[in-house]
């Protein structure tokens, strides 16, 4: 099992740049989470997902942020027009079903310059 | 919604010695709360978990304690090491607010040798 994949590893853009952020879940698992680390504030939910539904997405910060999950094996958070107070660590995770615990991604760091 | 309140923030012990960290949550209906370990640069990585219906759950140096009537659980590591330095994060689902958890803000654990 290779875990939760997520893509690019780190990602540097400018101010106004569209970024698209992806996560290939761990097969089989029905829930897919896309969390934000940022010193300040910790580890927020943005969007979450079962079985391919988008069903709270009450953390997105602004209309600026989409997310989709177009199949059970993919899923991408896109930030346009992206801003440097977007800057952190975007961690995908999923679970089996609901009430488990999740398994994170390796995080994608964004830097917008 | 849930509220889950970590502490202490920074905790500091000589190797050998038992840490202790504690959380607080709000939402009587969470039934679920799961311990996270991120050490630096990585994916934060579940290291235990215990849900409602048990007071205390153990594995090896581990422990996790949970009091449903105070609303309160607790990380418990014995005989500490210093690959245990870290950040831990506790968290709560509760199945009635969207069956998503929610992190306590960290604790940074420095296990000194």
């Amino acid at each position: 099992d290779a875990g939760v994949i997520q893509s690019p590893r780190h990602e540097v853009t400018e101010m106004g740049q569209e970024v698209t952020l992806r996560c290939k879940p761990i097969s089989g698992h029905n829930s897919l989470f896309w969390y934000r680390q940022t010193m300040m504030r910790g580890l927020e939910l943005l969007i979450y997902f079962n079985n391919n539904v988008p069903i709270d997405d009450s953390g997105m910060p602004e209309d600026r942020f989409s997310a989709k999950m177009p199949n059970a094996s993919f899923s991408t958070l896109k930030i346009q027009p992206s801003e440097p107070r977007d800057s952190a660590v975007y961690f995908c995770a999923s679970s089996l079903r609901t009430g488990e615990g999740y398994t994170f991604g390796s995080g994608t760091r964004l830097t917008v310059v | 919604g849930e509220n889950v309140e970590q502490h202490p923030s920074t905790l500091s012990v000589q190797e050998g010695d038992s840490a202790v960290i504690k959380c607080t949550y709000s939402d009587s209906a969470s039934n679920y709360f799961p311990w996270y370990k991120q050490e630096l640069g990585k994916r934060p990585q579940l290291i235990i978990d215990i849900r409602s219906n048990v007071g205390e759950k153990k594995d090896q140096r581990i422990a996790v304690t949970l009091n449903k009537t105070a609303k309160h659980f607790s990380l418990h590591i014995t005989e500490t090491q210093p690959e245990d330095s870290a950040v831990y994060f506790c968290a709560a689902l509760s199945m009635e607010y969207g069956n998503k958890l929610v992190f306590g803000a960290g604790t940074i654990l420095r296990v000194k040798s």
